[in-house]
């Protein structure tokens, strides 16, 4: 079985500019859950969606930050301008929604800020 | 504020022994825990879970202890083997949905062959 897909798994840009992180949940799960690790705070999450729609987004740093999930097999996390102190592992998750269904996760983007 | 607690970073234990791991937590609401284990370069893997109405849940090599009195929960890996050297997570939920989840900061595992 597929698992959660991430894109790209590392990526080095310099402050300012926009990155993309790309997310292809598993089949068949309907909520969808963007995380990010740092040293300092550990693994937070940022927001969630379910059946496409962001439920909560209260983790979410900062303006410069969006999510989008414009179908139920592709989500975004868009860092617009992004700055050295977003450089962190981001995790994207999927989980099906039955009572007592884990949360899976993909293997991360490693993003570094210059 | 760290709602759940992992206090030890660091665990060595000898293969085939017990390995205990430790997690507490302070927000009353949680009621659904889970632990999950992260090999280096990889995402978070899920092993064990536990709903606050019971007290102890196994599965396999794997054991969760939760002491809703105390906040506190434990994960029990016997017989320990090298496979499962790793960094084990913490995690809690508020809604038993297994959505919002707030973990802890780790404990990594270090099985001695």
């Amino acid at each position: 079985d597929a698992g959660v897909i991430q894109s790209p798994r590392h990526e080095v840009t310099e402050m300012g500019q926009e990155v993309t992180l790309r997310c292809k949940p598993i089949s068949g799960h309907n909520s969808l859950f963007w995380y990010r690790q740092t040293m300092m705070r550990g693994l937070e999450l940022l927001i969630y969606f379910n059946n496409n729609v962001p439920i909560d987004d209260s983790g979410m740093p900062e303006d410069r930050f969006s999510a989008k999930m414009p179908n139920a097999s592709f989500s975004t996390l868009k860092i617009q301008p992004s700055e050295p102190r977003d450089s962190a592992v981001y995790f994207c998750a999927s989980r099906h929604r039955a009572p007592g269904q884990p949360q899976h996760f993909g293997d991360g983007t490693r993003l570094s800020i210059l | 504020d760290q709602q759940v607690k992992q206090n030890s970073p660091s665990l060595s234990v000898q293969e085939g022994r017990i390995s205990i791991l430790n997690c507490d937590y302070t927000n009353s609401m949680f009621d659904y825990f889970l632990w999950y284990k992260k090999y280096p370069a990889e995402g978070p893997t899920f092993l064990i879970s536990i709903s606050s109405i019971k007290d102890k849940n196994e599965d396999g090599r794997f054991t969760v202890f939760l002491n809703k009195s105390a906040k506190h929960l434990s994960l029990h890996i016997v017989p320990s083997q090298p496979g499962d050297s790793a960094v084990y997570f913490c995690a809690a939920s508020p809604e038993g949905g297994n959505e919002k989840l707030t973990f802890g900061t780790g404990t990594r595992l270090t099985i001695i062959p």
